[in-house]
C-alpha cells in the first residue's frame, strides 16, 4: 500500500536559518504529493502541492520538488521566521482506483526561535 | 467563502457511550473525508463520502460509521466508545477528484474517560 516517511523531529532552528524537511514515499504509479501545515489548535492547511514528476510546488517561501527517481518531496525554505513554527505533514494521494484519500507522514514539529 | 465547519469543537464522553460529530463542507464541495489524529498513530483515514455514497473506507472497526446528506453535510458516529478513541477528528471537503486539495476543518477534540 501507499506510505509516506518523513523526518520526525522536533526541529529547532534560529530565525533566518535554512529549513529542510525530508519526505519520501512509496506508491504505485504517479501519486499527487502535498505538504500540509498545522498550527496549534487548528486543522490542516495546504502549504503546497505537486501533481506530476519534476513539478515544483511553492508557497509563502516554501518549495518542494516532486522527484520520481528518488520518490521524494522534500520541503525547503531559505529563511524561516518565528511564525513558521508549526507541525508539517507530507502526504500523498494515490493514482489507483479508490485512492481519493490522503496518506500522511507522521509530521515534523518545527520550532523557530528569535 | 466559508470554510469547513465542525461541531462540536470539544467533547467529553465516558467509555461505552456513543458520539456523533458533524461536518459542513465548503459550498459546492461534494466530497467529505474524515481522519483521526492521535499522537501515536498520526493522521489516519476513516472514510470518504461523495454524493451521499461511501466511496472509500479505512481500516477502522465497525463502531466507526458515517453518512452524508443531500446537502453534502456529513456526520460520523462512534459507538461503544473506548479510551483509545480519544483523538482529534478532522473533516476535509473537496470537489472529489484526485488532484485538487482537501480543505480541512478545525477538528473535534474527543476525550473518552
Amino acid at each position: 500500500g501507499n506510505s509516506v516517511t518523513q523526518m520526525e523531529g522536533p526541529v529547532t532552528l534560529s530565525e533566518e536559518a535554512f529549513l529542510t524537511i525530508n519526505c519520501t514515499y512509496t506508491a504505485t504509479g504517479y501519486p499527487s504529493l502535498f505538504w500540509y501545515v498545522q498550527y496549534p489548535g487548528e486543522g490542516l492547511q495546504l502549504l503546497l502541492k505537486a501533481t506530476k514528476a519534476d513539478d515544483k510546488g511553492s508557497n509563502k517561501g516554501f518549495e518542494a520538488t516532486y522527484r520520481k527517481e528518488t520518490t521524494s518531496f522534500h520541503l525547503e525554505k531559505g529563511s524561516v521566521q518565528v511564525s513558521d513554527s508549526a507541525v508539517y505533514f507530507c502526504a500523498l494521494r494515490g493514482p489507483g482506483a479508490g485512492s481519493y484519500q490522503l496518506t500522511f507522514g507522521k509530521g515534523t514539529k518545527l520550532s523557530v526561535i528569535p | 467563502k466559508a470554510g469547513v465547519t465542525q461541531t462540536p469543537r470539544y467533547l467529553i464522553k465516558t467509555r461505552g457511550q456513543q458520539v456523533t460529530l458533524s461536518c459542513s463542507p465548503i459550498s459546492g464541495h461534494r466530497s467529505v473525508s474524515w481522519y483521526q489524529q492521535t499522537p501515536g498513530q498520526g493522521l489516519q483515514f476513516l472514510f470518504e463520502y461523495f454524493s451521499e455514497t461511501q466511496r472509500n473506507k479505512g481500516n477502522f472497526p465497525g463502531r466507526f460509521s458515517g453518512r452524508q446528506f443531500s446537502n453534502s453535510r456529513s456526520e460520523m458516529n462512534v459507538s461503544t466508545l473506548e479510551l483509545g478513541d480519544s483523538a482529534l477528528y478532522l473533516c476535509a471537503s473537496s470537489f472529489g477528484d484526485r488532484v485538487n486539495e482537501q480543505f480541512f476543518g478545525p477538528g473535534t477534540r474527543l476525550t473518552v474517560l
